[in-house]
């Protein structure tokens, strides 16, 4: 199965400033997933990357506040923009799909204060 | 779209006993079942999962069940351990996203 580095593994940042997080993948991949998880909560999807077009957003979630780039087939970025204390979460990006097993990145932990 | 239902939400058991987490789903075309293990500040690690086409699958102390018919799916933790403690995430797909349940915190007493 696919390897994922994913960076950076914490931040903590100031209310309305922006962070960007990036995630690698040992091998090339069609699908990339991000997704949130708030504390003690479960996944939720926030959007899918597909390389060559725009992500796919799950509702509740806007391009705007969280844009995310897929410039090639093992690496994307999510940012997450003009933070707020709601946005304290973990972030995960994963692949997989069509067929075979999904992986996940070990998560980059978001504290906003 | 795919609805994922998790029970229990906790679950405490003695070191040796067994444990069992159950999960239903919506979409009866979801063809892929994972079970997730995530310990405290870490990423879901996949532990085990099943395709439509088995009833069960067994890898040591791990097993999952798969009820089509009913839409419903389990995992089995035997001889459990200390360090199964964690929690637990069934998910299904939805197309080729993944839903996830709201999650089993697991904890396994000496």
């Amino acid at each position: 199965s696919a390897v994922i580095s994913q960076k950076p593994s914490r931040d903590i940042c100031q209310r309305g400033t922006s962070l960007t997080i990036q995630c690698q993948v040992d091998s090339q991949v069609t699908m990339m997933f991000w997704y949130r998880q708030q504390p003690g909560q479960s996944l939720t999807l926030i959007a899918t990357a597909n390389q060559g077009s725009e992500a796919t957003y799950e509702s509740g979630f806007v391009i705007d506040k969280f844009p995310i780039s897929r410039p090639n087939l093992t690496f994307s970025t999510l940012t997450v923009s003009n933070m707020s204390p709601e946005d304290s979460s973990i972030y995960l990006c994963s692949v997989g799909g069509q067929g075979r097993g999904y992986t996940f990145g070990s998560g980059t932990r978001l504290t906003v204060v | 779209g795919e609805n994922v239902e998790q029970h229990p939400s906790t679950l405490s058991v003695q070191e040796g006993d067994s444990a069992v987490i159950k999960c239903t789903y919506s979409d009866s075309a979801s063809n892929y079942f994972p079970w997730y293990k995530q310990e405290l500040g870490k990423g879901p690690q996949l532990i085990i999962d099943i395709r439509s086409n088995v009833g069960e699958k067994k890898d040591q102390r791990i097993a999952v069940t798969l009820n089509k018919t009913a839409k419903h799916f389990s995992l089995h933790i035997t001889e459990t351990q200390p360090e199964d403690s964690a929690v637990y995430f069934c998910a299904a797909p939805n197309t080729d996203k993944l839903i996830f349940g709201t999650g089993t915190r697991l904890q396994v007493f000496p």
